[in-house]
Formats: C-alpha cells, structure tokens, sequence
C-alpha cells in the first residue's frame, strides 16, 4: 500500500528558531500533499495545499509567512515554522493524494512540535 | 459549506458488543465520504471509504459502513468490538472540485472496557 513519511516524528525547539518538517510520499508520485495540524483532542484543521511545483494555496487564517511549504518533488513536501513560538506547538500531520485518484490520500504519522 | 457533524464525542463499549458510530454531513453533490482511526499519537488510517455503487461498504478491520442519501448519514459500524479498536474515529468528506481538499468530523474517541 502508499506509504508516507515524515520527520522528524517529534521536535522540542526554542522560541524564535525555525523547525523544518519533511513529507515523503515513499512507493508513489504524489502531485498534491496536504498539511494539516492537529490540537490535543481536536480534529485536523487543513493548514494548506501544497502542489508539485507550483505555491501552496493557504486556507484562511493560516499565515504563509509563517508557515512555509514548498513542494519541490513529486514525493517531498516540507513545512518550515518560521520563528516559532508556543502556540506552535502541535501535532503536524501531512497526507500525499494518490495522482488520478482524487480523493484518495495517505497521511504520514505526524510530527509532535514542541516549542519551549 | 460542507461539514461533517459526528454528535458524539466519546462512546464507550464492551469488549464484544456491536459499534455503531454516528456521521451526518452537509454537502451539495455526491459526497466522496470517509471513515478513519487514530491512534495515539499517530496518523490516520483509512478505515473504508464510499464514493459510488453499493451503499453498504466493507471496510478493514471488520468495519463496515452505510450511505444514506435521505438522512445525509454515513454511520459506522461494527458487530463485535475488539479492545484494540480503542481509538479516535473520524468521518471525513471530499469535497471542491479542482482543491479536492478532505473535511474532517470533529472524531469519536472509543473506550472498550472489558
């Protein structure tokens, strides 16, 4: 079956320093990949869209600045949190769509985010 | 706007008696709908998914679900729980058409007790 990847699985950093999160789509091509973050006990909250080559489409609320994706390979997404702070600190989970199927996505383990 | 409604937040069970966990949704056209589980601290695992044809789905893990198009329902079930099936549950839609972005329910956590 897919496979996704990322990591690191857990990351403790201060605040004001920037933390990078890969995505790995690891025995398929993944043309799209999604970001979402997940609060203790909450649902996942879609963070963004992230297409093979082009800019990642943001939902509402979620500052680009901040929370920088780049998709620069077929199987490699990252997320970087720039300058992070506390109210970072989250569970990160990104899925990878299967190309030509549209609704069918395969979600990585998560990154645990700990920002003291 | 589309949304998934799962009314409850947690259920608890015996080990050994049926599950049935509960997802209603809001959208326009034909729903591509979801079922997933959650460990702990872990991604989510594709428990079954409905996107057309028989609407009484066979999932993994003896999970089973049912479309019904009338009470915009698709509800998840299950005849005998096992106390691994402890987890959280979520019903999720697709929705959009070129984004084909995937809404979450706000999950069902699981208790089995013995």
């Amino acid at each position: 079956g897919a496979v996704v990847s990322q990591h690191p699985s857990r990351v403790i950093c201060k605040s004001g320093t920037s933390v990078k999160i890969e995505c790995r789509s690891l025995d398929f091509q993944a043309t799209t990949m999604f970001w979402y973050r997940q609060f203790p006990k909450q649902s996942l909250m879609l963070m963004a869209t992230s297409n093979e080559g082009s800019k990642a489409t943001y939902e509402q609320g979620v500052e680009k600045d901040k929370f920088l994706i780049n998709h620069a390979s077929l199987t490699l997404s990252t997320l970087t949190v720039t300058s992070a702070h506390p109210e970072d600190s989250s569970f990160y989970i990104c899925s990878a769509r299967v190309s030509g199927l549209a609704y069918e996505q395969y979600f990585g383990p998560g990154t645990r985010l700990t920002v003291t | 706007a589309q949304s998934v409604t799962q009314p409850d937040i947690h259920i608890t069970v015996s080990e050994g008696a049926s599950l049935e966990l509960r997802c209603n949704y809001s959208y326009g056209a034909t729903p591509y709908l979801f079922w997933y589980v959650q460990s702990p601290g872990q991604g989510l695992q594709l428990l079954l998914k409905y996107f057309s044809g028989d609407t009484l789905v066979q999932g993994i893990k003896g999970f089973e679900a049912e479309f019904k198009r009338s009470q915009s329902s698709f509800n998840l079930r299950k005849p005998s729980v096992h106390w691994s099936d402890a987890a959280e549950y979520f019903c999720a839609v697709g929705a959009g058409t070129g984004g084909f972005k995937t809404i979450f329910g706000a999950g069902t956590r699981l208790f089995v007790k013995a």
